[in-house]
């Protein structure tokens, strides 16, 4: 059974910060592995997808890496702001079509 | 493209009341997803359909929860009767496929509140 986990469950930085979000999996049996921000009160929006075959992606000052053979990606933002505070999970999928998620990391970037 | 619609954004409902929630998947996703979200237990997937037929739905607690999808552009997700133990935030979901490099792009979320 796949289980998904997140380190640290909680982070606060001052602004400016470069910060490393983990998630590690059981099963490396994967498709793909998608991180997404949760604001309070409010949805899931995605932030990047690695497909298995990739080692990682960026988009803006997020980076995610992906090591599939030791179950493990790192989500690195780069000078981090205020605005960046939210509650970050990954969520792998495989050959049974369901998104497995981490229990999250709620970060706090504060001025 | 407005994303995954869902509604309503609130609904607060007494013990053993049927409470239906509705959902508007992103015009042209062939799977919509069901995903409830409590602290105790994360975001958990209840059932999933594609094109319109359900897959997979042993996510679904009990027999209390059922889901349609009556076509492409429609689902709803009933508890009959609702308990106390079923507030919790739903999330409807929606991707155009499965499978390496397929992103599934969430709606902005239910959250249900039975007294």
């Amino acid at each position: 059974k796949q289980e998904v986990t997140q380190i640290p469950a909680a982070l606060s930085v001052p602004e400016g910060e470069n910060l490393v979000l983990n998630c590690s999996f059981t099963d490396s049996a994967i498709y793909n592995l998608q991180w997404f921000r949760q604001d309070p009160g409010k949805g899931l929006t995605s932030l990047l997808l690695i497909q298995s075959s990739q080692r990682e992606q960026t988009s803006g000052r997020l980076n995610a890496s992906l090591d599939k053979s030791s179950g493990r990606s790192t989500l690195y933002i780069a000078a981090s702001q205020p605005g960046d505070s939210a509650t970050y999970l990954c969520a792998v999928i495989a050959h049974t079509d369901k998104l497995i998620f981490g229990t999250g990391t709620r970060l706090q970037v504060f001025p | 493209d407005a994303g995954v619609i869902q509604s309503p954004r609130h609904e607060v409902t007494e013990m053993g009341q049927e409470v239906t929630l509705r959902c508007k998947p992103i015009s042209g996703h062939d799977y919509l997803f069901w995903y409830r979200q409590t602290m105790m237990r994360g975001l958990e997937l209840l059932i999933y359909f594609n094109n319109n037929v359900p897959i997979d739905d042993s996510g679904m607690p009990e027999d209390r929860f059922s889901a349609k999808m009556p076509n492409a552009s429609f689902s709803t997700l009933k508890i009959q009767p609702s308990e106390p133990r079923d507030s919790a935030v739903y999330f409807c979901a929606s991707s155009l496929s499965t499978g390496v490099g397929n992103e599934q792009f969430f709606g902005p979320g239910t959250r249900l509140t039975v007294l």
